[in-house]
């Protein structure tokens, strides 16, 4: 059965960073395309990122290219988000994503001073 | 980048009504489109994608048409479970880029 099982969410500080992770199972994971979505609270659905699954080839929302950081270790069967400098406007519910329509049951990431 | 616009925005509908949602994308995406159904509280589930590919185990009611920049879902007798948020998503460029949503609510 597949799983993405997430964590890393919760409360930041404006300009602080968060790293979140999310690790897959049931699939192989190393042959699959990832990706990061985001809801803010009431909101509709935002693309992040995406990364190839081979690793080199990544791309990102305008609204978080230059902060955030798509990575995977395939080795690991593990998806990563790394956000730097976050700001209130990252406030969302965040989602892993990929191969056939797999999803993980989303974090919370609240950024509050 | 390319943008997504849906319409209507919100929607009221009976059991048993055909319903049709409408997105557009600013410029050509061949028939590199995607529909997504979110319950509150819950992740997005894919409908289908390259337009009019149903995702495994979607119900044949669920229909997509379209190329280029408009492009439709139609749904073609409301179920209860069917009252949910509507999304298309262009995958056609990198970065993707979801519509703003269409509500279907019950009348």
């Amino acid at each position: 059965q597949v799983h993405l099982v997430q964590s890393g969410g919760g409360v930041v500080q404006p300009g602080g960073s968060l790293r979140l992770f999310c690790a897959a199972s049931g699939f192989t994971f190393s042959s699959y395309d990832m990706y990061w979505v985001r809801q803010a609270p009431g909101k509709g659905l935002e693309w992040v990122a995406f990364i190839r699954y081979y690793e080199t080839t990544k791309s990102y929302a305008d609204s978080v290219k230059g902060r955030f950081t798509i990575s995977r270790d395939n080795s690991k069967n593990t998806l990563y988000l790394q956000m730097n400098d976050l700001r209130a406007e990252d406030t969302a519910v965040y989602y892993c994503t990929g191969a056939d329509d797999y999803w993980g049951q989303g974090t919370l990431v609240t950024v509050s001073s | 980048d390319i943008q997504m616009t849906q319409s209507p925005s919100s929607l009221s509908a009976s059991v048993g009504d055909r319903v049709t949602v409408t997105c557009r994308a600013s410029q050509d995406i061949r028939n590199d489109l995607a529909w997504y159904q979110q319950k509150p509280g819950k992740p997005p589930k894919r409908l289908m994608y390259a337009t009019s590919t149903l995702q495994s185990g979607v119900p044949s009611r669920f229909s997509g048409s379209g190329s280029g920049t408009e492009f439709t879902l139609t749904i073609a007798s409301l179920q209860p479970e069917d009252f949910a948020t509507y999304y298309c998503l262009q995958h056609n460029t990198y970065p993707y880029n979801f519509g703003p949503g269409t509500k279907l609510e019950i009348k």
